[in-house]
């Protein structure tokens, strides 16, 4: 049973550049959620998507944006990047309405020069 | 979403058992208390998820008072492969879960 899969790895950009990250969620699973964290510090809550909406959003501004396909897979787009924006991206998927947490993949480091 | 506040930093020896206690003293009636493991560059793993009293699995026991206003984390017998940081988190059930995330425990295990 595969859990939350991302790619890529690894990703280096320029500021200003667009990136996308994609994930899989864990088999089962049709709730997916992205965090945000840099070097030292807890994940930030970024969004959520469910039935292919945002259903909700964490302090970010709209440079961030999503999407979810009919297989519950997941894309996060970040438009215009900034030097701060470098940080490992990480993937949550989960199941509503069951005492169940969310899973996470291994993330996608991104780096910004 | 209740805020929730640990040790920065923890050490013991191998073959111990280690405690980490959180507190969220705003925590609601509907929120549960779920704990995870973090290694460098590595996702978040699931340790173990609580509502009140004590639970446990085979790897830890969660601790929980009545008043739930905090909760402790039991690892027995670490050994160095348990270095890494732990963070505690209170939320509603799984997939409606806006989840916020502390700065969490390191935890160094010495030879």
């Amino acid at each position: 049973d595969a859990g939350v899969t991302q790619s890529p790895t690894h990703l280096i950009k320029t500021r200003g550049q667009q990136v996308t990250l994609r994930c899989s969620p864990k088999s089962g699973h049709d709730t997916v959620s992205w965090y945000q964290q840099a070097l030292g510090q807890g994940p930030q809550f970024i969004f959520q998507y469910y039935e292919e909406e945002e259903r909700q959003r964490g302090n970010f501004p709209d440079r961030f944006s999503g999407h979810q396909f009919p297989n519950y897979s997941s894309e996060l787009n970040v438009n215009a990047l900034l030097l701060g924006d470098s940080a490992l991206y990480l993937c949550a998927s989960s199941s509503p309405g069951i005492e169940q947490p969310q899973h996470f993949g291994d993330g996608t480091r991104l780096s910004i020069l | 979403l209740a805020k929730t506040t640990q040790p920065i930093s923890m050490d013991s020896y191998e073959g111990q058992e280690v405690n980490i206690t959180c507190s969220h003293n705003n925590i609601a009636t509907n929120d549960y208390i779920t704990w995870y493991q973090q290694f460098p560059s590595q996702g978040p793993r699931f340790i173990i998820q609580g509502y009140k009293t004590k639970v446990t699995n085979e790897v830890a026991s969660l601790f929980i008072p009545a008043d739930r206003k905090s909760s402790t984390l039991s690892l027995p017998r670490v050994s160095l492969s348990d270095t890494a940081v732990y963070y505690c988190l209170v939320g509603g059930l799984g997939g409606y879960q806006k989840v916020t995330f502390g700065t969490g425990t390191k935890l160094q295990v010495i030879p």
